[in-house]
Parts: structure tokens; sequence; C-alpha cells
């Protein structure tokens, strides 16, 4: 079975600093990546996605993500955080190929606090 | 892409009630997902509601306790039955565009409270 771990439970960092959010996964082969953004009080939104290909995958706001074999991570990076990124960030790794959402299985998230 | 309302946004509900849940998509889709975010946890899938037929539950969750309903291809409820304070969580719907792809556009999610 699938499993993700994000071992940031909080994150503070200082506005305009660089941001890395962890993301370890656990699958038999080659998974489907996300990251997902949940801003207070909203539903989440997809960052970005990983499925194949080049490994460094950009997103929206300014977000990229590494997908490495070797480490079994897809760690979340920005170079220059803004107070709006506040948030909790969740990876979720999906079976490749895709069966459907059923198959995804979320992180237990990262909450951000972005200081002025 | 795919716009999701959701209604209630939030509710303070009495323990042994039930509340229904709303979710209607801008777009048809083939499948709506259920999901729930107890407090500082991440997201659970309850169940996935198929237009025309009944509802997939996952492990754990049962039709008794979280009836759905899926009228047509735009919408979908979900019922919370006989709360208690465990239930109290965020409920948020969810469908999958592109395929089966696993890329999920979420509604804004609705926040029970149980008393």
């Amino acid at each position: 079975a699938q499993s993700v771990t994000q071992p940031d439970i909080h994150i503070t960092v200082s506005e305009g600093a660089s941001l890395e959010l962890r993301c370890n996964y656990s699958y038999g082969a080659t998974p489907y990546l996300f990251w997902y953004v949940q801003s207070p009080g909203q539903g989440l939104q997809l960052l970005l996605k990983y499925f194949s290909g080049d490994t460094l995958v950009q997103g929206i706001k300014g977000f990229e993500a590494e997908f490495k074999r070797s480490q079994s991570s897809f760690n979340l990076r920005k170079p220059s955080v803004h107070w709006s990124d506040a948030a909790e960030y969740f990876c979720a790794v999906g079976a490749n190929p895709p069966g459907s959402a059923r198959q995804l299985t979320f992180g237990s998230g990262t909450q951000l606090t972005v200081l002025p | 892409s795919a716009v999701i309302s959701q209604k209630p946004s939030r509710d303070i509900c009495q323990r042994g009630t039930s509340l229904t849940i709303q979710c209607q998509v801008d777009s048809q889709v083939t499948m709506m997902f259920w999901y729930r975010q107890q407090p500082g946890q991440s997201l659970t899938l309850i169940a996935t509601a198929n237009q025309g037929s009944e509802a997939t539950y996952e492990s754990g969750f049962v039709i008794d306790k979280f009836p759905i309903s899926r009228p047509n291809l735009t919408f979908s409820t979900l019922t919370v039955s006989n709360m208690s304070p465990e239930d109290s969580s965020i409920y948020l719907c969810s469908v999958e565009v592109g395929g089966n792809t696993g890329e999920l556009f979420f509604g804004e999610g609705s926040r029970l409270t149980v008393l």
C-alpha cells in the first residue's frame, strides 16, 4: 500500500525567505505525486503534479517541486515566500497508472506560518 | 477546471441530529468524492458518488451513517446521521477533472461542530 509522510507539522519562515516543504512517499513504482494548498477556510487547491518526464515541475504561485526517485521524495520549494503563502500544504501520492482519486493518499499536512 | 459550491459552509449541531451537506458543480462530472478532514488531520475519503448507482464507501464508513445522493451529474449530497462530537470535522466535496488523473478540485468545505 502507498503512503505519504510529511515530517514537518509546522514551519515558520520570514517573508522573502526561501521555503522547502518535505514529502516522502512509499510506493512500489513511480507514483503520481501532487501538492495541494489549503488556505484558511478554503478547500484544497492543486499547486502542481508530477506524472512523468522532467523531475522538476513548476506549479502555480511560483512553487516548484522536484521528484527524487533515489530518496523517494517530492519536496516543494519556493525561492521567496509571500505573506499570502501562509496556509496548510498537503502532499499526495496516487497510483501509476492512475485509477481514480480513490487511490490518492494524502499526507498529514504542513502548516506554514509567514512572519512579516 | 471546475467550480464547486458547498452548503452550508459551517454549522453547529446538536448530538443525535442529522445534517445534509450539498455540493454543486458547474460542469457535469462522472464521479464526485466526499472527504472528511478531522481537526489537525489529513483528508480521508468517505465515499465516491456516481450518478445512477449506489455510492462506494471506503473502509470504516457506512451508508447508514453517511447516506449519499447523486441525482444528476452536477449535484450530490452527504448526510451525517445521528451526529456525535466525534463527527466534528470539515467535510469536503471534490471532483476529478480530465479523466482518471487524481487531479482533484475541491469545494470550500463544510465545517461541522457537534455539541
